[in-house]
Formats: C-alpha cells, structure tokens, sequence
C-alpha cells in the first residue's frame, strides 16, 4: 500500500502560539487529504478535507479561521493550529488519497501538547 | 445523522479464541464498509473492505467480515486470535453520496488477546 507521513510526530507548544503540522504522500500523488483529530479513548473525527490547489471543505463545528489548511501540492498538505490553547491538545491524524488507490492511507498521526 | 457504533469498547480474548467485533451504520444509502486496525504505537491501517459483490469480505491475517444489508451491519471475524491481534479495531462507513470522500468512524474496540 501506499504510504503517508506526518512531521513532527510530537510538539509540545505554548498557549498562544502557532504549530504546523505537515503531511506528505511518499509514493503517489493524493488528490485529496483529509485531517482528522483523536481525543483519547474516543474515535476519529473528521475536520476537513481538502483538494489540491483548492480550498479546504471544513465540518461543521471545525473553526477554519482557527485551523488553517493548505494542500499547495499533490503530495504535502499542512495543518497550521493558531493560536492555540490547552483544549487544542490532541492527536491529529492526515489520510491521502489518489492516483490509482480509492482507498485513504493514514499517516502515523501528531500529537499536539499545549501548555 | 449519519453514524457508526461499535458494540464493545473492550474486548479481552484467550490465544486460539474466535472474534467477533460488531459494527452497525446508519444511513439508508449505499455505501463503502471498512475495518481498519491500530497496532499499539503504529498508525491505522487497512484490514479490509467493501464496495459492492460477495458480502462476505476477507481480508488480511485471517479476518473476515460479513456485510448484511438488511441489518445495517458489518460485524468483523477471526477463528482463531493470536497475541499478535492485540489492537484497537475500527469500523468506517462512506456513503457513496459523498463520492465516497467523507468517513464515518466508529468508537473504535480495543482487543486484548492473552497469550
């Protein structure tokens, strides 16, 4: 299968301080990148997906001013936390999809820690 | 609205013992099933899937899941756990309306397999 990589795996940041979380597809080029965020013991929540070269489609509750998403090319897509508060804390997880797979591939995930 | 639900959130299972996790959607359209597996550390990855044909799906390491449309359901099983199984087990449903671009994930079901 194909993979996806996230950097950093682990950040630990200040109150008020922005993070950008980047994920690429190594071996194939994802049309689409979805962003998701894990709250322990609970499931994945979808944030947003995003399309290359086009704005991201956020779900409902997900403030787009506050998570920032770009997909500039056919394989990285970043997540940018602004501003961020102790409640951001979380594990963010990217998937990727496309080229020949119609499947997602999930990256290792970004545990985010702000104090 | 659309949603996944996961029977048991903890399983605990003797070596050589047969699994079955339970997964039931709601959505009255078609859609894509997924069983995805979180290896302790290790990102999420693809157990196996399906989109249309035999409803009975295999899938890697001896899983299996069966997709009953008339109960909503595609429950996952194993004959025979091995320590190795350890994990958490998640089910995932895209419904094809969406063109199969928005996830629906279930709780997730840790299993523990005693050796």
């Amino acid at each position: 299968g194909a993979v996806v990589s996230q950097h950093p795996s682990w950040v630990i940041c200040k109150s008020g301080t922005s993070v950008k979380i980047e994920c690429r597809s190594l071996d194939f080029q994802a049309t689409t990148m979805f962003w998701y965020r894990q709250f322990p013991k609970q499931s994945l929540m979808l944030m947003a997906t995003s399309n290359e070269g086009s704005k991201a489609t956020y779900e409902q509750g997900v403030e787009k001013d506050k998570f920032l998403i770009n997909h500039a090319s056919l394989t990285l897509s970043t997540l940018t936390v602004t501003s961020a508060h102790p409640e951001d804390s979380s594990f963010y997880i990217c998937s990727a999809r496309g080229g020949a797979y119609n499947e997602q591939f999930f990256g290792p995930g970004t545990r985010l820690t702000v104090l | 609205a659309q949603s996944v639900s996961q029977h048991n959130h903890h399983v605990i299972l003797s070596e050589a013992a047969s699994l079955e996790l339970g997964c039931n959607y709601s959505y009255g359209g078609t859609v894509n099933l997924f069983w995805y597996v979180q290896y302790p550390g290790q990102h999420l990855q693809l157990l196996l899937k399906y989109f249309s044909g035999d409803p009975l799906v295999k899938g890697i390491k001896g899983f299996e899941a069966e997709f009953i449309k008339s109960k909503f359901s595609f429950n996952l099983r194993k004959p025979s756990v091995q320590w190795s199984d350890t994990a958490e087990y998640f089910c995932a449903v895209n419904p094809r309306n969406t063109g199969g671009f928005k996830t629906i994930f279930g709780a997730g079901t840790r299993l523990f397999v005693k050796a």
